[in-house]
């Protein structure tokens, strides 16, 4: 049973738009979530995290909405730059302290 | 600041062998977990130390896998014997802390580069 989905695999965006990526979570149970950012043959990197007492978390062209109403959070990147390109990873938590990963989305920001 | 260190960066062995990784956290950094990511997948937690207790390693196939964390600083995860499903990229990560006291959110988790089995 996949808990956290990210459903769309890829996502390719022009430099200078606003990149969207979206991550539904079906356990309500699940009180922080996380995006992490990943290049080819490197970990993941921290990008932006949200509690859930809060709706909007912004920091720089990164920000992240959580709306609990219908278990759904998503990655907002203004402008898009092409150093951009990569997989985004959506992360949630809570209760028990297990992580647990979205599948991924590829995105290509196009220059 | 150096970043998680983790050795081998590849390895490839064929099934029913042992392999082990090695990683090195981040100085001062509490927690340490251990994942493992599929192709394909999300990275998905096998085993979550805080120092050098074990905090869940509920979805740590304990009949061939096995981890531990001397000292509370570096930790090795080992697969015996390894099997087809294993093949798959291995990453550690470490955070200060695992809860942060006010916020109730969590430590931000520093990933290292991963190992990369290959089991044939």
């Amino acid at each position: 049973d996949q808990q956290v989905k990210q459903n769309s695999p890829s996502l390719s965006v022009q430099e200078g738009r606003i990149s969207i990526l979206n991550c539904d979570y079906t356990n309500s149970m699940f009180d922080y979530f996380l995006w992490y950012k990943k290049y080819p043959a490197e970990g993941p990197t921290f990008l932006i995290s949200i509690s859930s007492i809060k709706d909007k978390n912004e920091d720089g062209r990164f920000t992240v909405f959580l709306n609990k109403s219908a278990k759904h959070l998503s990655l907002h990147i203004v402008p898009s730059q092409p150093g951009d390109s990569a997989v985004y990873f959506c992360a949630a938590k809570g209760g028990t302290y297990k992580y647990i990963f979205g599948t991924g989305t590829r995105l290509k920001v196009l220059a | 600041e150096a970043g998680v260190a983790q050795s081998p960066r590849y390895k490839i062995i064929e099934k029913r062998q042992s392999v082990a990784f090695w990683c090195n956290p981040i100085s001062g950094h509490a927690t340490l977990y251990w994942y493992q990511q599929i192709l394909g997948q999300g990275p998905k937690l096998l085993i979550q130390f805080q120092n050098n207790g074990v905090v869940d390693d509920s979805q740590l196939p304990k009949d061939r896998f096995s981890a531990e964390r001397l000292k509370g600083v570096d930790s090795t995860l080992k697969i015996q014997p390894a099997k087809l499903e294993d093949s798959a990229v291995y990453l550690c990560a470490s955070s200060l802390r695992a809860k942060l006291p006010t916020s109730g959110g969590e430590g931000e988790q520093f990933f290292g580069p991963g190992t990369r089995l290959t089991v044939l």
